[in-house]
Parts: C-alpha cells; structure tokens; sequence
C-alpha cells in the first residue's frame, strides 16, 4: 500500500516562530488532507489539497503532486497551535484515508 | 455543525472480554470509519461502512467486527479483547470526497 513518511516527528517552538512540516507520499494520489489533533485528541481538518496553494489565516499548505510530497507551514505559532499535525491520503474517491505518522508541535509560551 | 459522538471517553476491560464502543453521528453521513491510533503509527483503518449493514475492512481489521444497523450508529466490537488492543479509538464520518469529522476518541485499556 501508499506509503506516508511525515518529518519531523517532533518540533519544539518559541510563540512567534514559523515552521514547516513535511509530507511525502510514495504513490500518485487523488485526495490529500492536513489534519490538526488538539491535546485533549480532538482531529480537525486544516486542508484539503490533493496539488497547488492553500492558505487559511497563518496556516498555509503546498502540496507538489508530480514530486510526491506536502508542506504545511504554520507562521506567527500560537500556545493553540499545539498538538498534534497528520498528513493523508487516497488513491481513489477518499474512503481508505493513509495517515502519516504524526508531527507532533509544542508551541512554548 | 456535524457532530460525531463516541460514547465512552476512558474505558478499562479484562482480557477476553467482548468490549462494544458506539459511535453516533447526527447529519445522516453515508460514510462511517473506525481507526485505531498509537503513538508514531498515525491512524490506521480498522474498518468502513458506506451505508446500513454494508462493510469494508481497511488495514487492520484482525481481532474486530463492526455493526451498523443504522445510518447515524456504528458500532466497533472487540470480540475478545486483549492487551495489543489497548489503543485510542477514533470513529469519524465523511460525507462527499473529504469532509472529515472524527469524534473525541475512546481511550481503551485492556488489562
């Protein structure tokens, strides 16, 4: 099956910090999504981008079909942005979402 | 907003015994999962329902069976529970190609 390898798996931020989280996928997909999982493990979907630019606030995401990989990059990080961040895919029509690992954020005040 | 309900937040059992964790969703979704979740695997399919009385497995069905007699309940059933399923529980539904709700999770401990 697809594999998803999500890096770092732990990151460590002073408030006010940018960082960027890193998705690659081993296989041509059709559905990708970005999912936020609060510390009380509450899952939110941040965005869904199978290719191209997304922004939302101080989140935005790039996902690079072609070359297999997704970056989500947090700006300006806040306390409440900790947690932790999953990546996903799908083949086909997006039943059987593959989670990556996990890159777990803290966000120090 | 589109609410998933999982009905135990922490749950304890022996080994052996046959645990039943309900999940509920109110916006009459189609598609229901069941996904395990231990630390640096990510999620993991345990099963899928795409309506009433229908089922996939996804990539760990080993050890469960899964229950929807009806649209908005989904039951995940440990048939004899054992210390390797000690795990978070996340029950989500889908309606369209990604919007994803997941429910709070059930924090199981097989003792």
């Amino acid at each position: 099956g697809i594999q998803v390898e999500q890096s770092p798996p732990d990151l460590i931020l002073q408030e006010g910090a940018n960082s960027t989280l890193r998705c690659n996928f081993s296989d041509s997909v059709n559905n990708l999504q970005w999912f936020h999982q609060n510390p009380w493990g509450q899952l939110i979907n941040l965005f869904y981008i199978p290719s191209g630019t997304k922004q939302n606030g101080r989140l935005s995401a790039t996902t690079v079909a072609t070359e297999r990989y997704s970056l989500l990059y947090i700006s300006s990080s806040q306390t409440t942005d900790s947690g932790v961040y999953f990546c996903a895919v799908s083949l086909g029509a997006g039943n059987m979402l593959t989670f990556g690992g996990g890159t777990r954020l803290m966000v120090k005040p | 907003d589109v609410k998933v309900t999982q009905s135990s937040r922490y749950l304890v059992k022996r080994t052996g015994e046959k645990v039943f964790l309900e999940c509920v969703q109110d916006m009459d979704h189609e598609n229901m999962f069941w996904y395990r979740q231990d630390p640096g695997l990510g999620l993991r399919l345990i099963y899928f329902s795409y309506d009433v009385k229908m089922k996939e497995k996804g990539d760990i069905p080993e050890g469960y069976s899964v229950s929807r007699e009806k649209k908005e309940r989904f039951s995940l059933i440990l048939e004899s529970a054992s210390t390797n399923q000690t795990s978070m529980y996340l029950c989500a539904s889908k309606q369209g190609a990604y919007g994803y709700t997941f429910g709070s999770g059930t924090r199981l401990t097989v003792v």
